[in-house]
């Protein structure tokens, strides 16, 4: 319905994993962003990533990173889980260079650390 | 520093009532864009309505409308006669360029609609 589609729905983690978080914007649509949302900090972006190549990124460590690929699917990992990564991770799908365009967001992946 | 700010952490409406929700925002850009987002229980984040800095009609989406005051840099929401699928977290976002597009969130208000 919004035209993004992230998996897994649900994740759960043990601290010191790994994890990777995937993002499939409609076809044509190669801007993809990122945020975290948890219920202290609310919602915080992480990056935005636009024909495969990083154009922002957030106030986040290096334990988070991403990448795009040519189809523009999307994926965002994050290294040695700590308790506070339990979060909502959403995505969302953008028109570049439209101020009046929102941005669309996928269902989200929600991360519990254990 | 662009910021928003939304006060009201929850609300109650009575059904078929209406209500506003708050929002004020901080950018000394000059062409900017405001939009308001629902996030009911489930998580999604659902698109509700958008106005633009140089829009001189406030914007209007079915039941929701958004007041748009320029000058006291405001953008409330205002949702007619409630419904109890309005239960949701609103949260209203500011869309500025600088380079490329960002998107900064307020912290989002709570509204309960009762029966």
């Amino acid at each position: 319905k919004a035209g993004v589609t992230q998996t897994p729905r649900y994740l759960i983690k043990t601290r010191g994993q790994q994890v990777t978080l995937s993002c499939s914007p409609i076809s044509g649509h190669r801007s993809v962003s990122w945020y975290q949302q948890t219920p202290g900090q609310g919602l915080q972006f992480l990056f935005e990533y636009f024909s495969e190549t990083q154009r922002n990124k957030g106030n986040f460590p290096g334990r988070f990173s991403g990448r795009q690929f040519s189809n523009s699917r999307s994926e965002m990992n994050v290294s040695t889980l700590e308790l506070g990564d339990s979060a909502l991770y959403l995505c969302a799908r953008q028109t570049p260079q439209r101020n009046n365009q929102p941005q669309h967001f996928g269902d989200g992946t929600r991360l519990s650390i254990l | 520093a662009q910021k928003i700010t939304q006060t009201q952490p929850g609300m109650f409406v009575q059904e078929k009532e209406a209500v506003t929700l708050d929002c004020t925002y901080d950018t000394s850009d000059q062409s900017y864009g405001l939009f308001w987002y629902k996030q009911p229980s489930s998580g999604e984040m659902i698109f509700l309505i958008y106005q633009g800095s140089y829009d001189e009609q406030n914007a209007t989406e079915g039941r929701y409308s958004l007041n748009f005051q320029k000058a006291r840099k405001s953008a409330n929401l205002v949702i007619s006669a409630s419904q109890l699928g309005d239960s949701a977290m609103y949260f209203c976002a500011m869309r500025e360029y600088s380079g490329t597009y960002k998107y900064i969130f307020g912290t989002g208000t709570m509204l309960k609609v009762l029966a």
